[in-house]
């Protein structure tokens, strides 16, 4: 079957613009995540959503980041007045994890979205 | 909170040769899980291996072997007869079972010459 899709896979952005990026889970996962990788932070999770549970935001590097999931599908992670920092590739990954489960899914990543902030 | 220590930053060897990637956690869970991923130079996290903390179990999957020994913490990956198309960097990630992110290590950039 398909697996995590990503849109754009490349975004050039001016300083102070907002950016919005795109995941489409692998269809019937319910757990879905945000993982940045920048070459000075390395991989570092940003927010993940379980279903239609509260997503836990607790990575989320600053108020100017956010992420939506809509209708226990898509998630958009919006950047609001991107700067030089937020420059990284964003990934997004997405397992079958049943809430409130003690199970272990694998997380299954899809290709990413590299961000270039001029 | 969790860590990862991959101490190995880049390892070359010549195809065939067997090749192990260290890796060192801290964690405060009594659960956890852990894993291996890999990522080739296209850029996408490739999922290798995974393991719970109640099985020290050590098994084997193809070329892939991997060494998890809870009282030091370690959770090794070893590639037997290794092939140019496994270059690549290998990560190695303990999950928080309370909020299910991974926690990467700084990675193991693995060359295999033909």
């Amino acid at each position: 079957g398909a697996g995590v899709s990503q849109s754009p896979s490349n975004k050039v952005t001016e300083k102070g613009k907002d950016v919005e990026l795109r995941c489409d889970p692998i269809s019937g996962h319910t757990a879905l995540y945000w993982y940045r990788q920048s070459l000075g932070q390395g991989l570092e999770f940003l927010i993940y959503f379980q279903g239609n549970s509260a997503p836990d935001k607790s990575g989320l590097p600053s108020d100017r980041f956010s992420a939506e999931r809509t209708g226990g599908s898509v998630s958009t992670l919006t950047i609001q007045r991107t700067q030089q920092e937020d420059s990284a590739v964003y990934l997004c990954a997405s397992s079958s994890t049943p809430p409130g489960g003690l199970t272990w899914e694998t997380q299954y990543f899809g290709p990413g979205t590299r961000l270039l902030v001029l | 909170a969790q860590k990862v220590t991959q101490a190995q930053t880049e390892i070359s060897v010549v195809e065939k040769e067997d090749v192990t990637l260290d890796c060192v956690y801290e964690t405060r869970d009594t659960t956890y899980y852990l894993f291996w991923y890999k990522q080739p130079p296209s850029g996408e996290l490739v999922f290798l291996i995974r393991r719970n903390s109640f099985d020290e179990q050590n098994e084997i999957s193809g070329r892939y072997s991997w060494n998890f020994q809870k009282s030091t913490s370690s959770f090794n990956f070893t590639i037997t007869a290794s092939q140019v198309v496994d270059s690549a960097v290998y990560f190695c990630a303990p999950m928080d079972t309370g909020r299910r992110a991974l926690t990467f290590g700084s990675g193991t950039r693995l060359q295999v010459q033909p």
